[in-house]
């Protein structure tokens, strides 16, 4: 069946330094992945796509990629601030484009 | 800037009514979806909508919901008969379009059923 996993754990990190988060999935053939952002309570927002044939995309100070050989994805937080707590959540498209699926979310800490 | 409206923002309900949640997409979007978020769990897939007819749908999305676009602007989802175990946060969301599309989400109605 088809799977996307994330660290469930929380990942805490002092405020300045770059945060990792992982992405892993199984049975899919993805052209493009997703990233949101999701605050307590709130709804998820979109922060990055990247295509397959895309190994790095950047946006300030974000940073993914995407490895379709290790069916995986990295996202990255540098000089990271107590305002980039939150949840984070990859997903990926159907074949058929019109079912999202995110993965469970890693919850990042930065603590100042 | 153009955004997702839901309502209500929370609705407490007896089991075995029915509900009805509102959202108004963004008005140049195609595509809608409804997700649903149990506390402390992860963001489900229930539901897309596309020309007017449900392009996609998961198991949790069974004869007790239903999904309608009643005029030019809103798009609803109706629990029949509400359980429990339907106590969540119920996200609608829309899109420009499939595939490479973002999508925008509401800020979630919340339901309660006791």
């Amino acid at each position: 069946s088809q799977k996307i996993e994330q660290n469930s754990e929380a990942l805490n990190i002092q405020e300045g330094k770059t945060a990792t988060l992982t992405c892993n999935y199984t049975n899919y053939s993805p052209a493009y992945l997703q990233w949101y952002r999701q605050d307590p309570g709130r709804g998820p927002v979109f922060l990055l796509l990247i295509r397959e044939n895309e190994k790095e995309k950047r946006k300030e100070r974000l940073k993914v990629t995407f490895d379709t050989t290790l069916k995986q994805s990295l996202f990255h937080i540098t000089a990271s601030q107590p305002a980039d707590s939150a949840t984070y959540l990859c997903a990926l498209h159907n074949n058929a484009g019109n079912m999202l699926t995110f993965g469970g979310g890693t919850r990042l800490m930065v603590k100042p | 800037e153009p955004e997702v409206t839901q309502t209500p923002s929370h609705q407490v309900t007896q089991m075995g009514q029915e509900v009805i949640l509102r959202c108004v997409p963004i008005s140049n979007h195609l595509y809608f979806y409804w997700y649903r978020q149990i506390l402390g769990q992860k963001v489900e897939f229930l539901v897309s909508f596309y020309n007017n007819e449900i392009s996609e749908k998961s198991e949790i999305f069974d004869d007790q919901f239903s999904v309608e676009r009643p005029d030019g602007s809103n798009f609803t989802l109706k629990i029949r008969s509400t359980k429990l175990e339907d106590s969540a946060m119920y996200f609608c969301a829309s899109s420009e379009r499939t595939n490479t599309g973002e999508l925008f989400f509401g800020e979630g109605s919340r339901l309660t059923v006791l």
